[in-house]
């Protein structure tokens, strides 16, 4: 089943306490991104990455960071978590970008620091 | 940057009422995509509108994109239970590398 895959689910974690949430699609996408979506916000992209090792930032960017060593994976790495990033996390893919293909979303992961 | 503005924040019907959400792009798009997110779930692609003026129906739910593909709506006809959830408009202004969102429509509908 074609599909993107976020781990963990929920976190609750500490302020400081470094943690990784991961993406991994099997559709052999090029294009990953993370979103976070917070009330009235909608969704705000935090990077991108347009295929392995080529990364760039999006909207929100302060305070994360992403790798993109494989081409199925695009985790999302949090080196000092604060609480103002409390909040639901969206890994989607998509075929490639520039010709407006859709987008598929993981399951989300929602994320409170303390 | 890009901003892509979503009206209105919330919107109650009664079922089988109709019901509009309209998105509005600070710049010229490439196109423009629509999603829905039910509660609790994840945003699931709708539609995409390339054309200056492009309708596109999927059973009760019609799609329009402007003539200066520069705003676009979401019209439901006959409301139903099920169309519960959270409708994004997703502009792509072509040059940009990245979807920009609207703040979304929250739809609840009342039996």
């Amino acid at each position: 089943e074609a599909q993107v895959t976020q781990n963990p689910r929920y976190l609750i974690t500490v302020t400081g306490k470094k943690l990784t949430v991961t993406c991994s699609q099997n559709m052999n996408h090029e294009y990953m991104s993370w979103y976070r979506q917070d009330p009235g916000l909608g969704l705000r992209q935090i990077y991108y990455s347009m295929n392995v090792e080529v990364t760039d930032k999006g909207d929100v960017p302060e305070g994360y960071k992403v790798s993109r060593k494989e081409k199925r994976n695009f985790p999302l790495i949090l080196e000092s978590p604060s609480p103002n990033q409390t909040s639901l996390y969206f890994c989607a893919s998509s075929l490639f970008r520039g010709r407006g293909t859709e987008a598929f979303f993981g399951q989300g992961t929602r994320l409170t620091v303390v | 940057g890009q901003q892509v503005m979503q009206i209105p924040q919330y919107q109650h019907v009664q079922e089988g009422e109709d019901f509009t959400t309209y998105c509005n792009s600070s710049t010229t798009l490439s196109n423009i995509q629509w999603y829905k997110q039910r509660p609790g779930g994840h945003p699931v692609f709708l539609i995409q509108l390339v054309k200056s003026g492009e309708v596109k129906k999927q059973k009760r739910l019609t799609f329009q994109f402007g003539e200066a593909k520069k705003n676009s709506s979401l019209h439901i006809t006959a409301t139903q239970t099920t169309d519960v959830g959270t409708y994004f408009c997703a502009g792509d202004s072509g040059s940009a590398r990245q979807l920009t969102f609207g703040s979304g429509t929250q739809l609840t509908v009342l039996p």
